[in-house]
């Protein structure tokens, strides 16, 4: 049973434009979001959060929408880089649970 | 601070053998968790330990156990290995102050043969 569901396997852009990437997830009583951002041979690193009575949170280039009726979370990067090519996680808890993360989404920016 | 630290890197193993993975988390950190990343299926939990007690588990035979030792090192072992054991292991530690947030090691990969 994938509580945590990253539907896109792979996304390409053009450098300069926006990066979305889609999350949903099943388990209502999930309250902390993250996504992770993973390099080959490398683990995953943490890139952004966002906490269950928040809708938004912004870091940078990136932003975290988080639409709880729709079990469903985003991951906007404006401006896309060629550096930001890399595979995507969400992960989603609830507090003091563990971490159940998605199927990873490769971003490919084109420069 | 260190990061967290997996030994080993790489390893081929042959399938019934079995195999012991070492992960040292980033200094206070006492919560160390264990993921197996394959194709297609992300990152899979195994169990999450926290001073030496495990914290909670994944869906993954008997055949894969941890522990966690009083210096908050861990170790995984997997059993008569399976060819589908092949995967990249990651190692996770947090601070549980923090509310979530995971720091990754590099990981041990693994291939059975």
């Amino acid at each position: 049973d994938q509580q945590v569901k990253q539907n896109s396997p792979s996304l390409s852009v053009q450098e300069g434009r926006i990066s979305i990437l889609n999350c949903d997830y099943t388990n209502s009583m999930f309250d902390y979001f993250l996504w992770y951002k993973k390099y080959p041979a490398e683990g995953p690193t943490f890139l952004i959060s966002i906490s269950s009575i928040k809708d938004k949170n912004e870091d940078g280039r990136f932003t975290v929408f988080l639409n709880k009726s729709a079990k469903h979370l985003s991951l906007h990067i404006v401006p896309s880089q060629p550096g930001d090519s890399a595979v995507y996680f969400c992960a989603a808890s609830r507090r003091g649970g563990k971490l159940i993360f998605g199927q990873g989404t490769e971003l490919s920016v084109k420069p | 601070k260190a990061g967290v630290t997996q030994t080993p890197r790489y390893l081929i193993k042959t399938r019934g053998q079995q195999v012991t993975l070492s992960c040292s988390p980033i200094s206070g950190h006492r919560s160390v968790s264990w993921y197996q990343q394959t194709p297609g299926q992300g990152l899979q939990f195994l169990f999450e330990y926290f001073s030496e007690t495990q914290r909670n588990k994944g869906n993954f035979p008997g055949r894969f156990s941890g522990r966690q030792f009083s210096n908050s090192r861990s170790e995984m072992n997997v059993s008569t290995l399976e060819l589908g054991d092949s995967a990249l292991y990651l190692c996770a530690s947090k601070d549980l102050a923090n509310t979530g947030e995971l720091f990754f090691g590099e990981g041990s990969r693994l291939t059975v043969l």
